[in-house]
Formats: structure tokens, sequence, C-alpha cells
């Protein structure tokens, strides 16, 4: 099976832009959840969906939203970028016989 | 509540073994245990439910104590390719994709 896929790998955005990152799970995998990952904060959840329906939801400001589709692909979205959103976002689909998550490569995004 | 992971750091010669902790101050239903390699995505280690059920993966293993709200991550005989940064990560009751991480424990083992 094709593992977890993000686009793009890497952006650059300044101040004020928004962002859409795209995350494809393993096929299958119903759920997708999404993670910001920066040196000073570790991992943070953002949000969980499944099946097209937000299940959980972190403490993000509302700036940050998301959305998946009927195929389980999911999309995340930034609206005016501050520089402390640059980090890397990771995507991770759910397994179903572990319960463990399988995260994507993730996308480095970079606020100037 | 994040979960907090001790210690912060640790530097082993291959062939030492190591302990990596990670406390929580709310009950715990399950521990999620991740490595990740610099530059690279997270990878599933072991999972552990309530029950204080001890997990081996290969020289790794792990043990749940849930009335100490507390897990501890074994590696034995450690070996260069075991360099990275350990996660352990919580989740409220069944919702296994959302989980809450621990600050991380980088171990680096030397030749």
């Amino acid at each position: 099976k094709a593992g977890v896929t993000q686009t793009p790998r890497y952006l650059i955005k300044t101040r004020g832009q928004q962002v859409t990152l795209s995350c494809s799970p393993i096929s299958g995998h119903r759920s997708v959840s999404w993670y910001q990952q920066t040196p000073g904060q570790g991992l943070q959840f953002l949000f969980e969906y499944f099946s097209e329906t937000q299940r959980n939801k972190g403490n993000f400001p509302g700036r940050f939203s998301g959305r998946q589709f009927s195929n389980s692909r999911s999309e995340m979205n930034v609206s005016t970028l501050e520089l402390g959103d640059s980090a890397l976002y990771l995507c991770a689909s759910l397994g179903q016989v572990n319960n463990e998550q399988f995260f994507g490569p993730g996308t480095r995004l970079t606020v100037l | 509540q994040q979960p907090v992971q001790s210690p912060q750091a640790v530097i082993l010669r291959e062939g030492e073994d190591a302990v990596i902790n990670c406390s929580s101050s709310k009950a715990l239903y399950s521990v999620h245990w991740y490595r990740q390699k610099h530059g690279e995505a997270p990878i599933f280690l072991m999972i552990l439910l309530k029950g204080g059920e001890q997990k081996g993966h290969d020289k790794i293993s792990a043990s749940f104590n849930e009335k100490k709200q507390q897990s501890s991550l074994y590696l034995t005989a450690s070996q260069l390719s075991y360099s990275g940064t350990y996660f352990c990560g919580t989740a409220g009751g069944t919702s296994y994709g959302k989980l809450t991480f621990g600050q991380g424990t980088i171990l680096t083992v030397h030749p």
C-alpha cells in the first residue's frame, strides 16, 4: 500500500496570506488527523476528520480550518498567516488493526 | 494536558539500555509510542491499553501503569538505529485520531 502523501512538501508565504495543504491517506483509511510540529511547542493536534466530518478539534484559532472529501483526502487551510505559523504540518491516517497513526512526510511552511 | 516525558535527552553507547518515562496528570486510557528520526515522519512503535499490559517490539518494550498514570519505554541493547526522538501520546478514551504528545525524548546512540 502506498503511504500517506502530503503536498506540497515546502511552502514559503508572507504574513497575511493564506495557504492550503493537502493530504492523501492510506487507501481504506477514513480518519485523517493534522498536527503542527514546532521546536518550541512540539507536536500539537489540530483536528481530525472522519467520513467528511470533523470528529475532534485542538486548541487552535479559527484561522486554522480543514475539510475532508468523500475519497478521504483532506485539506487544511490557514488564513491570515502569522510568523508563528511557521512549522512542519503533519497529517496522519488511522490504521484499523492496531489503531496506529501513519504519518505523512509533512509540509514545511515558512512564513516571512 | 500534555504528558510529561523524562529524561529530555539521553546519550548511549551501542549495547547500553535506556528507559524513557511518560507521566500524565489525567487518567489514561491508552499510551502510544512513536519514534521520529531527524527530517522524517514519526513512526508508530506500540500502543498500550489500560490493564498494565507490557508489550514488546524487537528489543523495545513498554509498560503501562494506569494507577500511576504513567508509561515507560525500555530500550535494551541499543543499536545505532534507535537514535531519534521518542514521543509518547495519550488519547482521550478511544479517540485514537486525537493524540496529545509529550515534548519528546532525544535519544542518541554512539558506536
